[in-house]
């Protein structure tokens, strides 16, 4: 599975769209990205996956570059209990043994 | 209630006690978890479970045991705990794969502490 780089933390304004990076350079042709987040103390948070088309469900949209390289979660109104930590993934379906959260972004919103 | 909920949420223990911990899930989804979080260390994979009765381990095994009778049902046993097993257990579950991707439900976490 691709590594992903993130940054270490993020500050966004309450109500204003918050766009978080993520970097798979390596990324293979049969790999997804996954977006998850974990608000403090509590499990992880599915939030949306990708393979190459941009994507968008109630919570999220996620913008996937053409060459797949890099993408960016984007919430379009940031209230303050989306502050967490959002990790970005890529993996295989069946790489189960791959799930690598990594550190992720941590992201403060600020009233 | 529906969902995936984990039991205790917390727990004490001392060296060399065993320890079980709980995972139920009400979905019905084949496939189910087990996560420890660690500073540092991130989430790292201990076992899943593709289905009653089929257990893989993940990336650190060692020192844990699980078994799955049931569907809905996913225990992780410690069987001997030891101070570096000390960290937050998560347990997931998510359906089958289907199209080459799926999501993960995660559990509330037990926050074990072994003295």
């Amino acid at each position: 599975d691709a590594k992903t780089t993130q940054p270490t933390s993020m500050d966004c304004a309450e109500g204003r769209a918050a766009n978080l990076p993520c970097n798979h350079s390596t990324i293979s042709g049969n790999e997804y990205v996954y977006w998850y987040r974990q608000i403090h103390s509590q499990g992880p948070q599915y939030i949306i996956h990708g393979l190459k088309n941009n994507e968008t469900n109630e919570m999220a949209s996620l913008i996937i570059t053409e060459d797949r390289k890099s993408s960016t979660l984007i919430l379009p109104h940031a209230t303050l209990r989306d502050t967490a930590v959002y990790y970005c993934i890529a993996r295989q379906s069946y790489n189960f043994n791959k799930f690598y959260f990594g550190s992720g972004t941590k992201l403060n919103v600020k009233p | 209630d529906a969902g995936i909920t984990q039991s205790p949420r917390y727990k004490i223990t001392e060296t060399g006690r065993q320890v079980t911990l709980m995972c139920h899930q009400t979905w019905s989804h084949s496939y189910m978890f087990w996560y420890r979080q660690d500073l540092g260390h991130g989430l790292r994979l201990i076992y899943y479970s593709a289905a009653a009765d089929i257990t893989d381990k993940g990336e650190v095994p060692d020192g844990y045991v699980v078994s799955r009778s049931k569907t809905e049902n996913f225990p992780l046993t410690l069987e001997s705990a030891t101070r570096s097993q000390t960290s937050v257990y998560f347990c997931a579950s998510s359906v089958a794969v289907t199209g080459g991707y799926y999501e993960q439900y995660f559990g509330p976490g037990t926050r074990l502490t072994v003295t």
